[in-house]
């Protein structure tokens, strides 16, 4: 079965760019999105079909993905980014989520 | 605004069946072109999807997708004429436990775009 591989935890200081990444085999050729989970809280959709913000996300939130490789990147990252952040794609009629990385601002 | 809201026992003992219903709100969800999902998280874990229904723009009826992992134990109702879905998860164990959460999923390949506030199941006797 398909699978998706994220670091379990990942660090940045306040106002430096976090880089997030999400590994499966082909990953490019699907669509990749990306939730934030605060503590207690629901998953937030930040990012899909790859690239793409909803309204109401900011700008500093960025996706791409190529290769076997997504990555979600929030430039000028803010305590409050701090949260459980999940990639999703389909394979074979099957959402599979990433295992979530846990981004730490300090 | 669409809002979900899932309801159901907190607490149901092994081998029994849970039964959650998802209300959804300021939205049909017989609207062609949408997928209507169940996604859980065990405690201090990551998310696992457990399946949708989704309705299609160019057919009456409905089409349900499933987690092979789950699929000999998950059934999904529809009841339109109350706006709302169901999870019937049989056979549960302790594995079981977790937060359930109803989503709305949308485009192709679909993501969930909006989401319910979880109901925390937990298996026990």
């Amino acid at each position: 079965s398909y699978e998706l591989s994220q670091a379990p935890s990942v660090s940045v200081s306040p106002g430096q760019t976090a880089s997030i990444t999400c590994s499966g085999d082909k990953l490019g050729d699907k669509d990749v999105c990306w939730y934030q989970q605060k503590p207690g809280q629901s998953p937030v959709l930040v990012i899909y079909k790859d690239t793409k913000r909803p309204s109401g996300i900011p700008e500093r939130f960025s996706g791409s993905n190529s290769g076997n490789k997504a990555t979600l990147t929030i430039t000028g990252t803010q305590t409050m980014d701090e949260a459980d952040y999940y990639c999703q794609a389909w394979d074979s009629a099957t959402a599979i989520f990433g295992g979530g990385t846990k981004l730490t601002v300090l | 605004q669409l809002q979900l809201q899932e309801s159901g026992p907190g607490l149901v003992k092994p081998s029994e069946t849970l039964s959650l219903t998802c209300s959804v709100s300021g939205g049909s969800i017989s609207s062609s072109g949408y997928y209507w999902g169940w996604i859980r998280q065990p405690p201090g874990k990551g998310l696992e999807w457990i399946g949708c229904v989704y309705y299609s723009w160019d057919y009456y009826g409905e089409t349900i997708y499933y987690n092979p992992s789950l699929k000999s134990r998950v059934t999904m109702p529809v009841d339109t004429s109350k706006n709302q879905f169901s999870l019937k998860l049989s056979s549960l164990t302790a594995a079981d436990t977790a937060v359930y959460y109803c989503a709305r999923g949308f485009g192709s390949p679909a993501y969930f775009d909006y989401w319910g506030q979880g109901s925390l199941v937990t298996v026990s006797s």
